[in-house]
């Protein structure tokens, strides 16, 4: 079946240093892939996205990396700031879906240090 | 310019009841997606809706179902609630129908005792 996991549950890390979130997934036929960033009390929000004829995508303060080969994608946030704390979310859809039916995997809650 | 919006913000209803969920998408799109996300679990796909038609459908029984008017809004009804169903139910809009950004809305607290 279909699924988007991630390694760790939890993640802690220092203002100011890197935070790297990864996600595994298992349908090889998914193509496009997102990460959303969920605040307390509210929706996920879209952060950054990537297909699958890339490998990388670059945004502001955000990277994504996506390997097929092992399927695994990551998150990498520069400079960690207390605004980044939230959950974090990686999705994915595949062409095979008829609708819009991202799958969602359980999420990485993300805590800054000070 | 709005953002996806839905209410109520909170609810509380009690087993065997029924409730209506609503959303307003984005100015310009046509495409209104409902998840269920459960408290410590990603959302869960429910339903698509495109054009007013039903494009996709998740793994929920049959006491949920949606519609989309002529203004794409949309509304979730849910039957015979459990107190399984306690969620955050999400509204997602876009503007196509697969492999497109989903802009969600802050979500309907649903609370079944």
């Amino acid at each position: 079946g279909e699924s988007v996991g991630l390694h760790l549950p939890t993640l802690s890390v220092q203002e100011g240093d890197n935070s790297i979130i990864n996600c595994a997934y298992s349908n090889s036929a998914s193509d496009y892939f997102i990460w959303y960033k969920q605040e307390s009390g509210k929706g996920p929000q879209f952060i950054i996205d990537i297909r699958s004829n890339m490998d990388k995508r670059q945004g502001q303060r955000v990277t994504v990396l996506l390997n097929k080969t092992v399927k695994h994608l990551s998150l990498q946030i520069a400079a960690t700031q207390p605004g980044d704390s939230a959950v974090y979310f990686c999705a994915e859809t595949s062409p095979y879906s008829s609708a819009s039916k991202i799958i969602f995997g359980s999420g990485t809650r993300l805590s800054i240090r000070p | 310019d709005a953002g996806v919006t839905q209410s109520p913000t909170h609810l509380i209803k009690t087993r065997g009841q029924h409730v209506t969920l609503r959303c307003s998408p984005i100015s310009g799109h046509k495409s209104v997606s409902w998840y269920q996300q459960v408290l410590g679990q990603g959302p869960q796909f429910i339903f698509q809706y495109y054009e007013k038609e039903e494009r996709g459908r998740g793994n929920f029984p049959d006491r949920f179902s949606a519609r989309q008017f002529p203004n794409y809004s949309s509304e979730l009804n849910v039957n015979a609630l459990l107190l399984g169903d306690s969620a955050l139910y999400l509204c997602a809009s876009s503007s196509g129908t697969a492999g497109e950004k989903l802009f969600f809305g802050s979500g309907t607290q649903l609370s079944v005792l």
